[in-house]
């Protein structure tokens, strides 16, 4: 019964450094979504997948942002060269329904909360 | 999916009603309104969502205007737990699954 866990809860980073977000979703969710959520604004959608298939990646910022889900469970979200501006919250959510499936609930985990120093 | 304008803050006494008011005055009428809150250094939480009826759940009721351009959630007896963003959000059945938060209203619930 446990929902969405993410790892590590912190995180600091030099500028310059590669880091490595890690998300367990609930366990049989078809559906994973990254959001980004900045200091005192509401997330912001990164990426989404439908099991192992990266269906929608149009909200990550650059190409130094790298998403997977190899065996359609567990998620990394990687981020390469980090800089200042990376600095944020990354959550991530799951969802038991599929795209087009009627309307549903995502369930989000606690966070990861990046600073880059 | 519709832009929706919220409050930036409210306050309520514990143990009120809490109506946290949101307007989607270009809502579709395929489209959905759903509401999440997000304690402090939590996740965001789903709360509830509806059509064009008014619902209720076990944790807040959501009130939809006949026009469909405004909508409440109401948290009949609010709790210091409660204190909280509230994101009001509008979305397409089906077509786009992603969520699109605005800044939400901030919620105090005072003792």
């Amino acid at each position: 019964g446990a929902g969405v866990s993410q790892s590590p809860r912190y995180k600091v980073a030099k500028r310059g450094q590669d880091v490595a977000l890690r998300c367990d979703p609930i366990s049989g969710h078809v559906s994973l979504f990254w959001y980004q959520q900045a200091l005192g604004q509401g997330p912001e959608f990164l990426t989404y997948f439908q099991n192992e298939a990266q269906l929608d990646k149009s909200g990550l910022p650059s190409d130094r942002f790298f998403a997977e889900r190899p065996e359609g469970s567990v998620s990394t979200l990687k981020i390469q060269r980090t800089q200042q501006e990376d600095s944020a919250v990354y959550l991530c959510a799951s969802s038991s329904t599929k795209q087009g499936a009627l309307p549903y609930e995502q369930y989000f985990g606690p966070g990861t909360r990046l600073t880059v120093t | 999916d519709a832009k929706t304008t919220q409050p930036t803050s409210m306050d309520c006494a514990e143990g009120r009603a809490a109506n946290l008011p949101c307007n989607h005055s270009t809502i579709s009428g395929n489209e959905y309104v759903y509401w999440y809150r997000q304690i402090h250094s939590q996740g965001p939480q789903y709360i509830i969502h509806g059509l064009k009826n008014n619902e209720t759940n076990e944790m807040a009721s959501l009130i939809i205007t006949e026009d469909r351009k405004s909508s409440t959630l109401i948290l009949p007896h609010a709790t210091l737990r409660d204190t909280a963003v509230y994101y009001c959000i509008v979305r397409v059945r089906g077509s786009n699954y992603k969520l699109t938060f605005g800044k939400g209203t901030l919620l105090t619930v005072n003792p």
